[in-house]
């Protein structure tokens, strides 16, 4: 089976621009959660969704980043505009509700 | 309080030997209380859980230690390999599903 999907797994760009993170959770799943993670910070949680619904957005920074699950099988997390201190890992998850998260790859960005 | 405390932040053991990795937690909330192994360059994996009507769950070589007074939980990876190698992270989660996570163990097994 496959597992979550997260694209692309690398990104680079600068400070200012648009940066749209993707990612397919396992089929059958109905909660998804983005992660960021940093030497400083570990793992913190963004945002999950139930559902395809947004439940809990506080661990969203600031409101350059925003995040939709229009369907159940893709969400897409957005940073406009980008910072520097946006750089990180940011992980996908997803579970079916209650059961354990299963995370992607990760998807490592680096703002210059 | 959601925070979960993770000690010790790195361990270095020797190929046979015995890892532990602890964790504490303040919120009675709380009622599952995942591991994840993460290699670098990877996504953390899930490794085994626990729920508190247990005091005790093993998979294989990994075991979870569960003291619910004390509010604290560990891992215990018996026959420690080198492929064992990685960064450990303790989590624990209540009825909203949201996970908070420990700041991570790094294992280094030596051959």
């Amino acid at each position: 089976d496959a597992g979550v999907i997260q694209s692309p797994r690398h990104e680079v760009t600068e400070m200012g621009q648009e940066v749209t993170l993707r990612c397919k959770p396992i089929s059958g799943h109905n909660s998804l959660f983005w992660y960021r993670q940093t030497m400083m910070r570990g793992l913190e949680l963004l945002i999950y969704f139930n559902n395809n619904v947004p439940i809990d957005d506080s661990g969203m920074p600031e409101d350059r980043f925003s995040a939709k699950m229009p369907n159940a099988s893709f969400s897409t997390l957005k940073i406009q505009p980008s910072e520097p201190r946006d750089s990180a890992v940011y992980f996908c998850a997803s579970s079916l509700l209650g059961t354990g998260q299963y995370f992607g790859p990760g998807t490592r960005l680096t703002v210059t | 309080q959601q925070q979960v405390k993770q000690s010790p932040q790195s361990l270095i053991v020797q190929k046979g030997g015995i890892s532990i990795i602890n964790c504490a937690y303040e919120n009675t909330a709380f009622d599952y209380f995942p591991w994840y192994q993460q290699f670098p360059g990877k996504g953390p994996a899930l490794l085994i859980a626990i729920r508190p009507d247990v005091s005790e769950k093993k998979e294989g070589r990994f075991t979870i230690s569960f003291n619910k007074s004390a509010k604290q939980f560990s891992l215990h990876i018996m026959d420690s390999q080198p492929g064992d190698s990685a960064t450990y992270f303790c989590a624990a989660g209540g009825s909203n599903y949201k996970l908070t996570f420990g700041k991570g163990t790094l294992l280094t097994v030596n051959p």
